[in-house]
């Protein structure tokens, strides 16, 4: 069974860092192109970054240059490094996974909040 | 950047009857392989979201039949032949053409 469960979500201040982590079993996560994607409390949904499968990462201009997507593949885990951080990155943020199809799998979210 | 427009922002549709949500996009969806990469998810109150339809009219596994998505190049249409009280939540489309981007959403109720 594909599982996904994201980790890491704290109450920071702004110009803080975070780390995030996102838990896959049932699938490998070096095999799959695999999604941050963020929510913003109340309002819609948000794609933020990916990774590959061959590495390359890519970033929605509004994070670029402060987050950094990794892997761990022999953790089967990914991690979403947040550096940098503005109230305006306050949202639950969730792993998913696109293999066949676009972001089958979704994890149930981990919440950050950036505030003083 | 892809631009998504959604219509309506909100619907509210009595059980068994048919609802409809527009999706429009900035450029074209079509991609040189051949396909368009237009998806469709619900955000269910409380969850996360869940993949309904892919490549505009694929319907994702164990999605009931009375979803149905169409269009082709920037316009886009999800269908919902009878709604039930378990297809409330907000619909998102999104293009997968260039990155992702997500359209504001439509949140669906039940009169």
């Amino acid at each position: 069974e594909v599982q996904l469960v994201e980790s890491g979500g704290a109450l920071v201040q702004p110009g803080g860092s975070l780390r995030l982590s996102c838990a896959a079993s049932g699938f490998t996560v070096s095999r799959s192109y695999m999604s941050w994607v963020r929510q913003a409390p109340g309002k819609g949904l948000e794609w933020v970054s990916v990774i590959y499968t061959g590495g390359s990462t890519y970033y929605a201009d509004s994070v670029k240059g402060r987050f950094t997507l990794s892997r761990d593949n022999s953790k089967n885990t990914l991690y979403l490094q947040m550096n940098s951080l503005r109230s305006e990155d306050t949202a639950v943020y969730y792993c998913a996974r696109a293999a066949v199809q676009p972001f089958d799998y979704w994890g149930q979210g981990t919440l950050v909040t950036v505030s003083s | 950047e892809i631009v998504m427009t959604q219509s309506p922002l909100s619907l509210s549709v009595t059980p068994g009857q048919p609802a409809s949500i527009s999706c429009k996009s900035s450029q074209s969806l079509l991609h040189s392989d051949g396909k368009t990469y237009l998806s469709w998810f619900l955000q269910k109150p409380g969850q996360s979201p869940q993949l309904l339809m892919y490549e505009v009219s694929s319907r994702f596994s164990g999605v009931p039949d009375r979803f149905s998505g169409s269009g082709s190049g920037t316009d886009f249409t999800l269908k919902i032949s009878r709604v039930e009280a378990e297809d409330v939540g907000v619909y998102y489309c999104m293009q997968g053409r260039q990155l992702w981007t997500f359209g504001q959403g439509t949140k669906v109720e039940i009169k």
